[in-house]
């Protein structure tokens, strides 16, 4: 069954420390890529997504992915984060049919 | 932000009682669907649609039934509430297959 993967469940940071949340997925074919964030008490946004072509995507407020194909990989990277980065990160992927699925989620702690 | 708007953002109810959650969005966007969000789960898909009267169940759908009778509106329907039932759900569109999803405010169901 095609199943997305995160790592990391928590992860405490002080501002200014670099961010790199893991994310790998179980599919062998074409796949639409994405992150999402959910600041608290809010609805989730899209962060970035990967369709094709440079497998380096950047995304809002910062933030970039890298797809690497041959690890099943699609993890979240942030050079220095800041305390407004605090909220759960979700990774997500497609494969071209009615559903995407998610990962269970990683909750980022920025310490001021 | 997409124009999706969820009824009610907050209820409380009894055991046993129906409840009628509704998700109305503006964009004309084909495909629509209805999750769960519980500490230590994630997203979890309960049942979606990609057109007027079809829909089909996601990986928690018992207990759980929809309706979509026109391209704007997707009712999720509790027929009997359980406490376990307790959760936040959200409403989410999206235009094509390959497209990100995007995510109404949620609704925040306590059922005692």
């Amino acid at each position: 069954a095609q199943s997305v993967s995160q790592h990391n469940h928590h992860v405490i940071l002080s501002e200014a420390a670099s961010l790199e949340l893991g994310c790998n997925y179980s599919y062998g074919g074409t796949v639409n890529l994405f992150w999402y964030v959910q600041y608290p008490g809010q609805h989730l946004q899209l962060l970035l997504k990967y369709f094709s072509g440079d497998p380096l995507v950047k995304g809002i407020k910062g933030f970039e992915a890298e797809f690497i194909k041959s690890k099943f990989s699609f993890n979240l990277r942030k050079p220095s984060v800041q305390w407004s980065d605090t909220a759960e990160y979700f990774c997500a992927v497609g494969t071209g049919g009615f559903k995407t699925i998610f990962g269970a989620g990683t909750r980022l702690f920025v310490k001021a | 932000d997409a124009g999706i708007t969820q009824s009610p953002r907050h209820k409380v109810t009894e055991t046993g009682t129906p409840v009628t959650l509704r998700c109305h969005q503006t964009e004309n966007h084909r495909y629509m669907y209805w999750y769960r969000q519980d500490p230590g789960h994630g997203l979890r898909l309960i049942h979606y649609s990609y057109g007027v009267k079809d829909t089909d169940k996601g990986e928690v759908s018992d207990g759980y039934s929809v309706s979509r009778s026109k391209t704007e509106d997707f009712l999720l329907t509790l027929e009997s509430a359980t406490s376990s039932q307790t959760s936040v759900y959200f409403c989410a569109i999206r235009a094509q297959g390959n497209q990100p999803q995007h995510f109404g405010d949620g609704t925040r169901l306590s059922i005692l």
